[in-house]
């Protein structure tokens, strides 16, 4: 029963260094987004996939790469981290009305 | 471009003192309006789904509502453990289910 699973939880970088953050889902749902959440700005999408082997744009995405891998996984790259990308990230699936979130990851960097 | 403002900011009340939550918004066409509930360092966890004006939900103490322009989430005789930031979106038709989310409230519930 585990949903939305998010890894890592926490991490630092320093500026420049690259991660990716990984997101994967048991529900068979087709639909994966990322988000991230900044203090009163609420949740702005980054990049989204609407079903397997499909990914696009969202509201913030400079700096992001995402990859589909399968239905299950979709991971979120940050190939050159800067400090404006210091935020908590969430990922989030749906089968098409509503969406079951991950616990999230609590990125900073320095 | 959807928009989706809610107000207060943030909101304290005492346990059993009753209030409302509001969530203004502007689509395109509306899919469905969603209410979610964020425990600090967690993920947002679903609470409503609404579809279409004058539609209501209730759950324990809480109560959703819509109309063509907002939704309200009434608390009724809130406890405690009702405090939480309450998140309000929207999904318009034909966007490949992407949610358009407000800022939230800050609802806090003392003894």
């Amino acid at each position: 029963n585990a949903g939305v699973t998010q890894t890592p939880k926490f991490q630092v970088l320093k500026t420049g260094q690259s991660m990716t953050l990984q997101c994967a889902q048991d529900m068979n749902h087709n639909s994966m987004y990322w988000y991230r959440q900044d203090p009163g700005m609420g949740l702005r999408l980054i990049y989204y996939s609407a079903s397997e082997g499909t990914t696009d744009k969202g509201e913030v995405p400079n700096g992001y790469n995402v990859s589909r891998l399968n239905k299950r996984e979709f991971s979120l790259r940050l190939e050159s981290a800067a400090p404006s990308q210091t935020s908590v990230y969430f990922c989030a699936s749906t089968r098409g009305v509503g969406y079951t979130f991950g616990s999230g990851t609590r990125l900073t960097v320095v | 471009e959807d928009q989706v403002t809610q107000s207060p900011e943030a909101l304290r009340l005492q346990e059993g003192e009753s209030s409302s939550l509001n969530c203004s918004y502007t689509v395109s066409g509306l899919r469905g309006l969603f209410w979610y509930r964020q425990d600090p360092g967690k993920g947002p966890e679903f609470l409503f789904t609404l579809y279409s004006a004058g539609e209501e939900k209730e759950k324990e103490r809480l109560k959703a509502t819509l109309t063509k322009k907002e939704s309200f989430l009434h608390i009724t005789a809130p406890k405690p453990e009702d405090s939480a930031t309450y998140l309000c979106a929207v999904q318009a038709i034909g966007t490949a289910s992407k949610l358009t989310f407000g800022t939230g409230t800050r609802l806090q519930v003392t003894l």
